[in-house]
């Protein structure tokens, strides 16, 4: 079955960049759209951007200058990078398969990143 | 900014129906915004529940469905279950800058 796994540092400095991975099992990246979503404690959920396996962006305009995304096909993975954090970024960070009914249709476990000093 | 809205919280009794809603700030949600309903529960990942407005994934339970409804997205639970309380979100897709967009979810509370 689809599984997906977030990863990376669940605590970041303010001004510096959070970085997570996605490793997708039991369904290959390609010919899909990856997104990153987040929810902030006790908010609701906000899209991030989404990714192609080709490597095709798109972001919410909101966060689009801080907001760096890749795909590595080898390894099955989305990454995303989300640069000058503040503590208004502290948040659970989900990635998500967008289906292609323009869905997410699997999510991942999600991961808390905490920024502070 | 386009701004999706929910009803911040809904309260219904066990074995009841409710409609929760979803609009968007530019107007009428239709079939092209693909709406769509993801259900999270307290301290748990969210989980996809109905898209394209009406179509179920093969683990929705039957007493979820999806419509458009008055100019809005509609999801509609009936029958409703003690296990079905929890947190809905309403996701749409805006087809012009390829965007998604949440709405700030609905708390529902079965009581």
């Amino acid at each position: 079955q689809v599984q997906l796994q977030e990863s990376g540092p669940g605590l970041v400095k303010p001004s510096e960049t959070l970085s997570l991975t996605c490793t997708a099992s039991g369904v290959s990246i390609s010919g899909y759209y990856w997104s990153w979503i987040r929810q902030s404690p006790g908010k609701g959920l906000e899209w991030i951007a989404y990714i192609y396996s080709s490597g095709s962006i798109n972001y919410n305009p909101s966060l689009r200058s801080r907001v760096t995304l890749s795909v590595d096909t080898s390894r099955n993975q989305v990454s995303l990078e989300l640069s000058s954090v503040t503590a208004a970024d502290t948040a659970v960070y989900y990635c998500a398969r967008a289906g292609h009914n323009y869905d997410a249709d699997y999510w991942g476990q999600g991961t808390l990143v905490t920024v502070s000093s | 900014q386009t701004v999706v809205t929910q009803e911040p919280s809904l309260t219904v009794s066990p074995g009841g129906t409710i409609t929760l809603t979803c609009a968007s700030s530019t107007g009428a949600v239709t079939s092209s915004y693909h709406p769509s309903w993801i259900q999270q529960k307290p301290g748990q990942t969210p989980r996809a529940l109905i898209y394209s407005t009406s179509n179920k994934y093969y683990w929705t339970p039957a007493r979820f469905s999806g419509s458009l409804l008055g100019g809005k997205a509609a999801l509609t639970l009936s029958g409703v279950q003690p296990e079905d309380e929890a947190e809905y979100h309403c996701l749409l897709y805006y087809g012009g800058g390829a965007l998604w967009v949440f709405g700030g979810g609905t708390k529902l509370t079965v009581l």
